[in-house]
């Protein structure tokens, strides 16, 4: 199975201030049609997970444009440029090219 | 607006099978993915499998336990999970993926708690 390893596991963030999290994975996320199935979820306390971004970098309508998704390969970032409190939950990737597995989850906080 | 709505039954004994029905309303069933996905309590996600059209079936992980199936006619489809054990106690929701989003799920359900005790 492939494995996806996020860090942080816990993000205290200021306010105002940008927050990133790393997503790797033990293989390649490209899939034979050149396409790469990494996507982005937010699980905000008590709520099902949202999709925030899918196919790497595309972000869905209604999403901030504080938040965007960026990497290739093996290596994928979501960063949120100014964090709000609404941004208080937890943050999993997921890949769709092999099978689908989720990574472990980061817990956004702020400080 | 297409929604998802989880039901079955709260606590499944160990050994027995855990049944799970998903409800879609506001649209159809038809030309989706429909994926189950379970939340342990420890907060990970596990992917269990997802079925399509009715026909299209795949829960590689879960080839010996897991059957998952679709009506179309009532709109809905169902999750069944044989020899439970007290691993399988999670949060388990149905999700929607369109065809060549390779498990982006752009619709979930609100999940339902299953412990398995006896």
């Amino acid at each position: 199975d492939v494995v996806l390893t996020q860090s942080p596991l816990s993000l205290p963030v200021t306010l105002g201030q940008p927050a990133s999290i790393s997503c790797r994975s033990s293989q390649s996320l490209v899939y034979s049609d050149g396409n790469t199935y990494l996507t982005w979820f937010q699980q905000r306390p008590g709520q099902s997970p949202r999709r925030l971004i899918y196919k790497v970098s595309n972000r869905d309508s209604g999403v901030p444009d504080r938040f965007s998704g960026s990497g290739s390969g093996t290596d994928f970032t979501l960063k949120i440029s100014r964090v709000e409190a609404e941004d208080v939950g937890v943050y999993y990737c997921m890949q769709g090219t092999h099978w689908y597995t989720f990574g472990q989850g980061t817990k956004l906080e702020i400080k | 607006q297409v929604q998802l709505q989880e039901s079955g039954p709260g606590l499944v004994k160990p050994s027995e099978t855990l049944s799970l029905t998903c409800t879609v309303s506001g649209g159809s069933i038809t030309t989706y993915y429909w994926s189950w996905v379970r939340q342990f309590p420890g907060k990970g996600l596990e992917w269990i499998g997802y079925v399509y059209d009715s026909g299209t079936k795949y829960y590689p992980s879960f080839k010996n336990r897991a059957t998952i199936s679709a009506d179309t006619s009532k709109n809905l489809f169902s999750l069944r999970l044989s020899s439970v054990t007290a691993a399988d106690t999670a949060v388990y929701y149905c999700a929607r993926e369109r065809g060549g989003y390779f498990g982006a799920f752009d619709i979930w359900g609100q999940g339902t708690m299953v412990t398995v005790s006896s």
